[in-house]
C-alpha cells in the first residue's frame, strides 16, 4: 500500500539547537502537508507544499519538498520551549485520503 | 465558528458494549474522516465520506461502522467493543487544502 515514512520517532534537543524531521514515500505524492500536535492535543495544519523542490518558510520553520516529489523535510531553527510536540508530514497520493506519516515526537531540554 | 466538535471528550466501555462517536462541523465541508491515533503509530483512517450520504473505508475499517446522514454529521459506531479498540479517535473534515481536526474521543475499552 502507499505509505510515507517519517524518521526520527523521537528527538530530544537542547533548546536553541536545531531540529529536523524528514519524510519518504516510495510513490510519487501528489502533495504533502505537516501538521503539529502539541501534547495532549490535536493535529493543527501547518503548511502545505504541492511543486517539486518547492522551499517554503513561516518565520523560524523551513519547509522543503524534494524534486522527485517523494521526500520532504520540516527543519526549525533555534528551537524554542514553544515547539514541543510530534509533527506530522502527510501525503495525497493523487486521492481525497490524506496517508500520514508515524510523526516525529520533539523534546526540548531548557 | 466551533470549527469541529467530537462528543464524548472521554469514554470507558466494558468488552462487547457498543458506542457511537458523534463529529459535527459547522464549515459546510464535504469531506469528513474518522482516525484513530496509538503511540507510535500515527494516524490510521478509518473510514470517511466524500460527502452526505457516501461512505468508504480507510485504512482500519474494521470492527468500525459509520453514516453521514447530515452534512455537518459524521457518526463512528462500534457495534461490540474490544480492548484492541482503546484508543483516541479524532474526527476532521477538509477545506480546500488543509484537514481541521477535532478534539479527540478518548476511549478505554476494559
Amino acid at each position: 500500500g502507499q505509505q510515507v515514512m517519517q524518521i526520527p520517532q523521537y528527538q530530544h534537543v537542547q533548546e536553541g539547537e536545531d531540529f529536523t524531521t524528514y519524510c519518504n514515500s516510495s510513490t510519487t505524492l501528489s502533495n504533502i502537508q505537516w501538521y503539529k500536535q502539541r501534547p495532549g492535543g490535536h493535529p493543527v495544519f501547518l503548511i502545505q507544499l504541492v511543486k517539486s523542490g518547492e522551499v517554503k518558510k513561516q518565520k523560524r520553520l523551513t519547509f522543503q519538498f524534494g524534486e522527485a516529489k517523494k521526500n520532504s523535510s520540516l527543519h526549525i531553527t533555534a528551537t524554542q520551549t514553544t515547539d514541543v510536540g510530534t509533527y506530522f508530514c502527510a501525503g495525497h497520493f493523487g486521492n481525497e485520503k490524506l496517508t500520514f506519516g508515524t510523526g516525529t515526537r520533539l523534546t526540548i531540554i531548557p | 465558528n466551533a470549527g469541529v466538535t467530537q462528543t464524548p471528550k472521554f469514554r470507558v466501555l466494558k468488552t462487547g458494549q457498543s458506542m457511537t462517536l458523534l463529529c459535527a462541523q459547522d464549515m459546510n465541508h464535504e469531506y469528513m474522516y474518522w482516525y484513530r491515533q496509538d503511540p507510535g503509530m500515527g494516524l490510521r483512517l478509518i473510514h470517511y465520506s466524500v460527502g452526505e450520504g457516501t461512505t468508504a473505508k480507510g485504512e482500519v475499517p474494521d470492527g468500525y461502522n459509520v453514516s453521514r446522514l447530515k452534512k455537518q454529521n459524521f457518526l463512528l459506531g462500534l457495534e461490540s467493543a474490544a480492548p484492541s479498540q482503546t484508543s483516541v479517535y479524532f474526527c476532521a473534515s477538509t477545506g480546500h487544502r488543509s484537514q481541521y481536526f477535532g478534539p479527540g474521543t478518548r476511549l478505554l475499552v476494559l
